[in-house]
């Protein structure tokens, strides 16, 4: 499967809690983009790479909230001191950037329960 | 505020008759559209896509609509089947972000046998 690999599928936490997600692109991927959703809502962006830089951070993404992508490879997104308001589904993209637009590719998601 | 509206939260279709789904954007910076089909617990896939240079773009059963003065976009689904119920999704973006995406709420597609 060459597709957008994401871990773990769910997690469930307690609060206060530290998290991290991986996110793995497609290899030839040069963009990585994380974005989240909540239950009857669009996925809204959080931030995203291209290759090793992280290039923009959405107003969304507070201080407790940190992304890396080590070598332009997979990416990690880290929350910490987690909050019942961070449960939602964060979801990672990755695609080939060219001048013009181009599709992005979802990994399946992970799916944050803060209790 | 929201850049990309999907008004209609959810649609029932017939199995064999046109489904058709709405979108309305207000940024007139836009210049590329997109539509994701999302099931329960996955992610959202890609399904098709249309640049602001175009205002129509077919693929199989698949059709986008683009009119740009009315700032709007419809997915046609001919004929629809059952397997085509989900949630959809439209999306755009707009030069220089970098492909950022900005999605609409989403629209739940039920097709009936």
């Amino acid at each position: 499967d060459t597709g957008v690999s994401q871990d773990p599928r769910h997690k469930i936490t307690k609060r206060g809690q530290n998290v991290t997600f991986r996110c793995d692109p497609i290899s030839e991927h040069n963009r990585l983009y994380w974005y989240r959703q909540t239950l009857g809502q669009g996925p809204e962006f959080l931030t995203y790479f291209q290759n090793e830089a992280q290039l923009e951070k959405s107003r969304l993404l507070s201080d407790r909230f940190s992304a890396e992508r080590p070598k332009g490879s997979f990416s990690t997104l880290e929350i910490q001191r987690t909050e019942q308001g961070d449960s939602a589904m964060y979801l990672c993209a990755s695609s080939f950037g060219t001048v013009r637009g181009t599709e992005a590719f979802f990994g399946q998601g992970t799916r944050l329960t803060v209790v | 505020d929201q850049q990309v509206k999907q008004n209609s939260p959810s649609l029932s279709v017939q199995e064999g008759r046109i489904s058709i789904l709405n979108c309305d954007y207000t940024n007139s910076m836009f210049d590329y559209f997109l539509w994701y089909k999302k099931y329960p617990a996955e992610g959202p896939t890609f399904l098709i896509s249309i640049s602001s240079i175009k205002d129509k773009n077919e693929d199989g059963r698949f059709t986008v609509f683009l009119n740009k003065s009315a700032k709007h976009l419809s997915l046609h689904i001919v004929p629809s089947q059952p397997g085509d119920s989900a949630v959809y999704f439209c999306a755009a973006s707009r030069p220089g972000q970098g492909g950022k995406l900005i999605f609409g709420q989403g629209t739940e597609l039920s097709v009936k046998p």
